[in-house]
Protein backbone atom coordinates (compact mmCIF):
# COMPACT_ATOMS: atom_id res chain seq x y z
CA UNK A 1 0.00 0.00 0.00
CA UNK A 2 1.40 3.32 -1.03
CA UNK A 3 1.81 5.61 1.66
CA UNK A 4 3.19 9.22 2.25
CA UNK A 5 4.21 11.41 5.36
CA UNK A 6 5.37 14.68 5.37
CA UNK A 7 6.85 16.77 7.97
CA UNK A 8 9.39 19.56 9.21
CA UNK A 9 6.78 22.52 8.71
CA UNK A 10 6.44 25.11 11.65
CA UNK A 11 6.78 28.52 12.03
CA UNK A 12 10.07 30.44 10.22
CA UNK A 13 11.27 33.99 10.10
CA UNK A 14 11.74 35.70 6.52
CA UNK A 15 14.35 34.95 4.88
CA UNK A 16 15.16 31.51 7.20
CA UNK A 17 15.29 27.88 5.98
CA UNK A 18 13.36 24.62 6.37
CA UNK A 19 13.51 20.80 4.90
CA UNK A 20 10.56 19.17 4.55
CA UNK A 21 10.60 15.71 4.66
CA UNK A 22 8.12 13.10 2.53
CA UNK A 23 8.97 9.67 3.81
CA UNK A 24 7.42 7.26 1.30
CA UNK A 25 6.31 3.16 1.81
CA UNK A 26 4.77 0.65 -0.83
CA UNK A 27 7.27 2.22 -3.55
CA UNK A 28 10.95 3.61 -3.97
CA UNK A 29 11.37 7.29 -4.34
CA UNK A 30 13.72 6.81 -7.20
CA UNK A 31 11.62 4.77 -9.73
CA UNK A 32 9.72 7.38 -10.26
CA UNK A 33 8.27 11.08 -10.44
CA UNK A 34 7.43 12.80 -7.15
CA UNK A 35 5.55 16.34 -7.13
CA UNK A 36 5.65 18.67 -4.31
CA UNK A 37 2.09 21.50 -4.54
CA UNK A 38 1.19 23.59 -1.91
CA UNK A 39 -2.20 25.42 -0.78
CA UNK A 40 -1.87 29.25 0.86
CA UNK A 41 -4.45 29.28 3.64
CA UNK A 42 -7.63 29.66 1.87
CA UNK A 43 -6.46 29.51 -1.84
CA UNK A 44 -6.18 27.21 -4.30
CA UNK A 45 -3.81 24.67 -5.20
CA UNK A 46 -0.40 25.41 -6.79
CA UNK A 47 2.24 23.02 -8.47
CA UNK A 48 6.05 23.91 -6.78
CA UNK A 49 8.08 21.45 -8.16
CA UNK A 50 8.94 17.93 -9.47
CA UNK A 51 11.97 15.27 -9.81
CA UNK A 52 12.01 12.58 -12.31
CA UNK A 53 13.39 9.29 -11.54
CA UNK A 54 16.54 10.36 -13.69
CA UNK A 55 17.04 13.42 -11.18
CA UNK A 56 15.89 15.72 -13.49
CA UNK A 57 14.11 18.48 -11.26
CA UNK A 58 11.25 21.34 -12.43
CA UNK A 59 10.06 24.09 -10.34
CA UNK A 60 7.66 26.71 -10.72
CA UNK A 61 9.23 30.24 -11.27
CA UNK A 62 8.64 31.61 -7.58
CA UNK A 63 10.85 29.32 -5.85
CA UNK A 64 13.79 29.13 -8.56
CA UNK A 65 16.91 29.09 -6.91
CA UNK A 66 15.56 29.41 -3.38
CA UNK A 67 13.79 25.76 -3.12
CA UNK A 68 15.58 22.33 -4.07
CA UNK A 69 14.18 19.22 -4.33
CA UNK A 70 16.09 15.61 -3.67
CA UNK A 71 15.94 12.20 -2.69
CA UNK A 72 17.66 9.67 -0.27
CA UNK A 73 17.08 6.22 -1.29
CA UNK A 74 18.42 4.75 1.81
CA UNK A 75 15.67 6.29 3.82
CA UNK A 76 13.12 6.28 1.34
CA UNK A 77 12.57 9.70 1.44
CA UNK A 78 11.63 12.64 -0.78
CA UNK A 79 12.78 16.33 0.63
CA UNK A 80 12.67 19.61 0.07
CA UNK A 81 15.19 22.33 0.99
CA UNK A 82 13.72 26.24 1.64
CA UNK A 83 15.94 28.74 1.52
CA UNK A 84 15.35 32.19 1.67
CA UNK A 85 12.04 31.80 2.57
CA UNK A 86 9.30 35.02 1.80
CA UNK A 87 5.94 35.63 3.86
CA UNK A 88 4.34 34.19 0.55
CA UNK A 89 5.52 30.82 0.96
CA UNK A 90 3.02 30.30 3.88
CA UNK A 91 1.22 27.03 3.06
CA UNK A 92 0.34 23.52 3.66
CA UNK A 93 2.79 21.54 1.44
CA UNK A 94 1.88 18.21 -0.11
CA UNK A 95 3.79 15.69 -1.81
CA UNK A 96 2.13 13.63 -4.03
CA UNK A 97 3.09 10.07 -6.64
CA UNK A 98 0.50 9.85 -9.14
CA UNK A 99 -3.03 9.76 -7.26
CA UNK A 100 -1.03 9.65 -3.62
CA UNK A 101 -0.90 12.39 -1.65
CA UNK A 102 0.43 12.92 2.19
CA UNK A 103 -1.84 14.45 4.70
CA UNK A 104 0.71 17.91 4.53
CA UNK A 105 2.96 19.68 6.34
CA UNK A 106 1.75 23.72 7.66
CA UNK A 107 4.72 25.90 6.48
CA UNK A 108 4.32 29.61 8.49
CA UNK A 109 6.41 32.34 7.15
CA UNK A 110 6.55 35.70 9.87
CA UNK A 111 8.06 37.59 12.21
CA UNK B 1 2.59 29.25 -18.82
CA UNK B 2 -0.67 27.33 -19.74
CA UNK B 3 -3.64 28.83 -18.05
CA UNK B 4 -6.54 26.79 -16.93
CA UNK B 5 -9.90 28.28 -16.32
CA UNK B 6 -12.53 26.59 -14.18
CA UNK B 7 -16.35 27.27 -14.51
CA UNK B 8 -18.17 27.87 -12.52
CA UNK B 9 -16.33 28.97 -9.66
CA UNK B 10 -19.34 27.80 -7.25
CA UNK B 11 -22.71 25.86 -7.49
CA UNK B 12 -24.99 24.89 -5.11
CA UNK B 13 -26.78 21.59 -5.64
CA UNK B 14 -28.54 18.54 -3.92
CA UNK B 15 -28.06 14.78 -3.01
CA UNK B 16 -28.48 13.05 -6.49
CA UNK B 17 -27.87 15.79 -8.83
CA UNK B 18 -26.17 15.18 -11.92
CA UNK B 19 -23.27 18.36 -11.43
CA UNK B 20 -21.03 19.07 -14.48
CA UNK B 21 -17.74 21.23 -14.14
CA UNK B 22 -15.54 22.28 -16.97
CA UNK B 23 -11.99 23.57 -17.26
CA UNK B 24 -10.32 25.15 -20.24
CA UNK B 25 -7.01 25.10 -20.98
CA UNK B 26 -5.24 28.33 -23.13
CA UNK B 27 -3.76 25.81 -25.21
CA UNK B 28 -4.10 22.78 -26.54
CA UNK B 29 -2.77 20.22 -23.80
CA UNK B 30 -4.13 16.37 -25.47
CA UNK B 31 -5.27 14.52 -22.51
CA UNK B 32 -2.76 15.69 -19.98
CA UNK B 33 -5.77 16.35 -17.61
CA UNK B 34 -6.33 15.18 -13.76
CA UNK B 35 -9.52 15.67 -11.81
CA UNK B 36 -8.92 15.97 -8.15
CA UNK B 37 -11.57 16.14 -4.98
CA UNK B 38 -10.12 18.02 -1.85
CA UNK B 39 -12.65 17.89 1.37
CA UNK B 40 -12.45 20.72 3.74
CA UNK B 41 -9.29 20.25 5.69
CA UNK B 42 -8.13 17.08 3.84
CA UNK B 43 -5.65 16.61 0.91
CA UNK B 44 -6.65 16.22 -2.49
CA UNK B 45 -7.35 13.14 -3.97
CA UNK B 46 -7.32 11.89 -8.12
CA UNK B 47 -10.81 11.24 -9.27
CA UNK B 48 -9.65 11.49 -12.94
CA UNK B 49 -6.73 11.11 -14.98
CA UNK B 50 -5.51 11.39 -18.30
CA UNK B 51 -8.33 13.78 -18.95
CA UNK B 52 -11.15 10.57 -19.07
CA UNK B 53 -9.54 7.33 -16.74
CA UNK B 54 -10.89 6.70 -13.65
CA UNK B 55 -8.60 6.36 -10.65
CA UNK B 56 -8.65 2.57 -8.85
CA UNK B 57 -11.12 2.67 -6.16
CA UNK B 58 -13.08 6.23 -7.35
CA UNK B 59 -16.77 5.48 -7.81
CA UNK B 60 -17.74 5.54 -10.87
CA UNK B 61 -20.61 8.24 -10.38
CA UNK B 62 -17.22 10.53 -11.70
CA UNK B 63 -16.47 10.88 -15.43
CA UNK B 64 -14.54 13.12 -17.49
CA UNK B 65 -14.39 13.89 -21.22
CA UNK B 66 -13.04 16.20 -23.18
CA UNK B 67 -9.32 16.73 -25.16
CA UNK B 68 -7.35 19.69 -26.60
CA UNK B 69 -8.29 22.85 -24.38
CA UNK B 70 -11.86 22.10 -22.95
CA UNK B 71 -12.61 19.35 -20.58
CA UNK B 72 -15.51 18.33 -17.99
CA UNK B 73 -15.75 16.31 -14.99
CA UNK B 74 -19.66 15.16 -14.45
CA UNK B 75 -20.94 13.82 -11.20
CA UNK B 76 -23.98 11.65 -12.20
CA UNK B 77 -25.39 11.48 -9.06
CA UNK B 78 -24.01 14.10 -5.99
CA UNK B 79 -23.65 12.12 -2.92
CA UNK B 80 -22.86 14.05 0.60
CA UNK B 81 -19.27 13.20 0.66
CA UNK B 82 -19.03 14.92 -2.80
CA UNK B 83 -19.33 18.52 -1.14
CA UNK B 84 -16.06 19.72 -1.39
CA UNK B 85 -13.70 21.63 -3.96
CA UNK B 86 -12.62 20.43 -7.39
CA UNK B 87 -9.50 21.07 -9.16
CA UNK B 88 -8.19 20.28 -12.61
CA UNK B 89 -4.87 20.28 -13.56
CA UNK B 90 -2.92 20.27 -16.65
CA UNK B 91 0.20 18.40 -16.84
CA UNK B 92 1.31 19.04 -20.81
CA UNK B 93 3.78 21.26 -19.92
CA UNK B 94 5.98 23.31 -16.92
CA UNK B 95 5.17 24.78 -15.14
CA UNK B 96 2.12 22.45 -14.09
CA UNK B 97 -0.99 24.06 -13.29
CA UNK B 98 -4.02 24.13 -11.58
CA UNK B 99 -7.94 25.30 -11.91
CA UNK B 100 -9.11 27.93 -10.00
CA UNK B 101 -10.96 25.12 -8.11
CA UNK B 102 -15.14 24.56 -7.66
CA UNK B 103 -16.64 25.07 -4.42
CA UNK B 104 -20.02 22.68 -4.76
CA UNK B 105 -22.15 23.08 -1.72
CA UNK B 106 -25.80 22.83 -0.68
Amino acid sequence: EVQLMESGGGLIQPGGSLRLSCAASGFTVTDTYMNWVRQAPGKGLEWVSIIYNDGNTYYIDSVKGRFTVSRDTSKNTLYLQMDSLRVEDTAVYYCSHKGFWGQGTLVTVSS
Amino acid sequence: DIQMTQSPSSLSAAVGDRVTITCRASQDIGSDLNWYRQKPGKAPERLIYAASSLQSGVPSRFSGSGSGTEFTLTISSLQPEDFATYYCLQHKSFPLTFGGGTRVEI
